[in-house]
């Protein structure tokens, strides 16, 4: 069974710095591409970053390029997103997000874990 | 980035009935749309992919999509009770992949 569980996620005061992981199972995690979506409350989902199955490329959505970066240890099937710069426009349910076989678009996901931007 | 629009916003209807909804692309995104279905404090769940493409299991058969381009519909037909919820396209012709604002179906 695929499994994806996020943590890390706290309140943080604005201009701080916060890193979330996912870890996976039930899968090949080092076979796919795997993505950060959010949600923020009461709101729709936005895309924020991608990587490839190996790291070796990386996608951003613009409103996060420079503050986030995501990255991978397939070593130990987790995934991670590393949040700087933060304002209380991220505050948001961050989902962990497998992307298929094709990729672009999220067969699994995980439970999300809540990140408050909040003086 | 390619924006995504949906309508309605909200739609009611009764059990049994057939319901559509639609989404529009700002550009063409050929068939690289999905649709997705979220319940209140879930993670959202794939429904549909490459525009009408359905998951082998787990998907029931009254969810189907259609559209090519820049137009793109979801029908439910036959709606049950478990289908209230959010839908909410997503576009992956190009980065950053986007989503539609979300359709939310009532069951009167």
């Amino acid at each position: 069974e695929v499994q994806l569980v996020e943590s890390g996620g706290v309140l943080v005061r604005p201009g701080g710095s916060l890193r979330l992981s996912c870890a996976a199972s039930g899968f090949t995690f080092g076979g796919y591409w795997m993505s950060w979506v959010r949600q923020a409350p009461g709101k729709g989902l936005e895309w924020l970053a991608n990587i490839k199955q190996d790291g070796s490329e990386r996608f951003y959505v613009d409103s996060v390029k420079g503050r986030f970066t995501i990255s991978r240890d397939n070593a130990q099937n987790s995934l991670y997103l590393q949040m700087n710069s933060l304002t209380v426009e991220d505050t948001a349910v961050y989902y962990c997000a497998k992307e298929t076989d094709s990729g672009g678009h999220f067969d699994y996901w995980g439970r999300g874990t809540l990140v408050t931007v909040s003086s | 980035d390619i924006q995504m629009t949906q309508s309605p916003s909200t739609l009611s209807a009764s059990v049994g009935d057939d319901v559509t909804i639609t989404c529009r692309a700002s550009q063409s995104v050929n068939r690289w749309l999905a649709w997705y279905q979220q319940k209140p404090g879930k993670a959202p769940k794939l429904l549909i992919y490459k525009a009408s493409s359905s998951l082998e299991s787990g998907v029931p058969s009254r969810f189907s999509g259609s559209g090519y381009e820049k137009e793109f519909t979801l029908t439910i037909s036959s709606l049950q009770p478990e289908d209230s919820a959010i839908y909410y396209c997503q576009q992956y012709q190009s980065y950053g992949f986007t989503f539609g604002p979300g359709t939310k179906v009532e069951i009167k």
